[in-house]
């Protein structure tokens, strides 16, 4: 069974830093492309981040350019979100999702439970 | 490239078909997926491809469409759809969502 599982969401001032972890299991985790989604409270999906299987490609939102930097440990299965900067519109609950065998930009086919970001 | 949905909401009665509808500022082809959120849940695939059902995903549930107009159908509403529906275009970044649909029964 897939398993993601989000953790590192905290309150948290402006101007800071913090690192997003998340955990997965029940599947090669070094075959797939991740991504990590967030959505602000009350509001829609927004997408925020994607990396390939070995790293080679990157992409990030506009929003989050230069300040957020996604990376991966194939040996730990695990997905990161390195934020700097923080400002009060990053505040959201953040996901993992991870995309489909080949095709990385087919859907996001398993999501974790997400985890809460607060910046004020 | 930008996704509008539409209805933002809809209230329909149990067993009726319900159609949600997305629509591309640009043309997509059909790196078109569908996703259900319940309140406090995870988002969960329903449809990619803009036509392939996910596995596991009720017969009810389907996807049509290409290039810049897709649709969502239910073609039998239950209790259990009750949630929000999102559209999301992935033919390169950045990928974007719809604003969303909240189904009520």
């Amino acid at each position: 069974e897939v398993q993601l599982v989000e953790s590192g969401g905290i309150l948290i001032q402006p101007g800071g830093s913090l690192r997003l972890s998340c955990v997965a299991s029940g599947f090669t985790f070094s075959n797939y492309a991740m991504n990590w989604v967030r959505q602000a409270p009350g509001k829609g999906l927004e997408w925020v981040s994607t990396i390939t299987d070995s790293s080679s490609h990157i992409y990030y939102a506009d929003s989050v350019r230069g300040r957020f930097a996604i990376s991966r440990d194939n040996s730990k299965n695990t997905l990161y979100l390195q934020m700097h900067n923080l400002r009060a519109e990053d505040t959201a609950v953040y996901y993992c999702a991870k995309a489909p065998l080949g095709d990385y930009w087919l859907a996001l086919d398993y999501w974790g439970q997400g985890t809460l970001l607060t910046v004020s | 490239i930008q996704l509008t949905q539409s209805p933002s909401f809809l209230s329909a009665p149990v067993g009726d078909r319900v159609t949600i509808t997305c629509r591309a500022s640009l043309g997509i082809r059909n790196y078109l997926a569908w996703y259900q959120q319940k309140p406090g849940k995870a988002p969960k695939l329903l449809v990619y491809g803009a036509s392939t059902l996910q596995s596991g995903v009720p017969s009810r549930f389907s996807g049509s469409g290409s290039e810049t107009e897709f649709t969502l159908t239910i073609s039998s509403l239950q209790p259990e759809d009750c949630a929000t529906y999102y559209c999301q275009q992935l033919l390169g970044a950045p990928l974007t969502f719809g604003g969303g649909t909240k189904v009520e029964i």
